[in-house]
């Protein structure tokens, strides 16, 4: 399958900090990438979906100034999480769908568990 | 609106025993079906999908669904289970083209040795 890589694993931030989550597709280029939320023993929330060049486009009751997402090029994607609050810690999944490997199924990451003190 | 239920929050079964992981799905048009699977503190991992065609999907570790379309079912099955299957399996729909995946909550498989 796709390689999909994240980068932090894991981050421990100060409330009130930025912290910023690389999500990388690493042998297919993405024109798609997803970000997603997920609790404790709960499904994915989709966050937002971001097509390469194109702004974000944010699923309802997601603040889009609080969780900026960035689609630079076809192969890398990022999440900001701007000024932090300890509610904001969860573990942030991202997937990315391409052309050449199906637009139809999205290749996840391995995951970014943020905690926010 | 499309939607998709895994009724079961856990399924426990025995190692050699077949098993299955139930999902019903509704989603307006023909639908895109798939099934992830999550290890501890691991991101999904994609194990098959039903797009069109044949019935009877196979995918990854042995894995296979049945697409029913009478039932708007789409159920995990494995002839045999492993003690390595036991993990967190998402149920996924989509509409026409793929877009906007939707998961279910989730279920837990364990298989004990």
């Amino acid at each position: 399958g796709a390689v999909v890589s994240q980068h932090p694993s894991r981050v421990i931030c100060k409330s009130g900090t930025s912290v910023k989550i690389e999500c990388r597709s690493l042998d297919f280029q993405a024109t798609t990438m997803f970000w997603y939320r997920q609790f404790p023993k709960k499904s994915l929330m989709l966050m937002a979906t971001s097509n390469e060049g194109s702004k974000a486009t944010y699923e309802q009751g997601v603040e889009k100034d609080k969780f900026l997402i960035n689609h630079a090029s076809l192969t890398l994607s990022t999440l900001t999480v701007t000024s932090a609050h300890p509610e904001d810690s969860s573990f942030y999944i991202c997937s990315a769908s391409g052309r050449d490997r199906g637009t139809d199924t999205q290749y996840f990451g391995p995951g970014t568990r943020l905690t926010v003190l | 609106a499309q939607s998709v239920a895994q009724p079961e929050d856990q399924v426990n079964v025995a190692e050699g025993n077949p098993l299955t992981v139930k999902c019903t799905y509704s989603v307006s048009g023909n639908p895109y079906l798939f099934w992830y699977v999550q290890y501890p503190n691991r991101g999904l991992q994609f194990l098959l999908k039903y797009i069109t065609g044949d019935n009877l999907v196979k995918g990854s570790y042995g894995f296979e669904a049945e697409f029913n379309k009478s039932q708007t079912s789409f159920h995990l099955k494995k002839p045999s289970a492993l003690v390595s299957d036991s993990a967190l399996y998402f149920c996924a729909v989509a509409g026409t083209g793929g877009f906007k995946t939707i998961f279910g909550a989730g279920t837990r498989l364990f298989v004990k040795a």
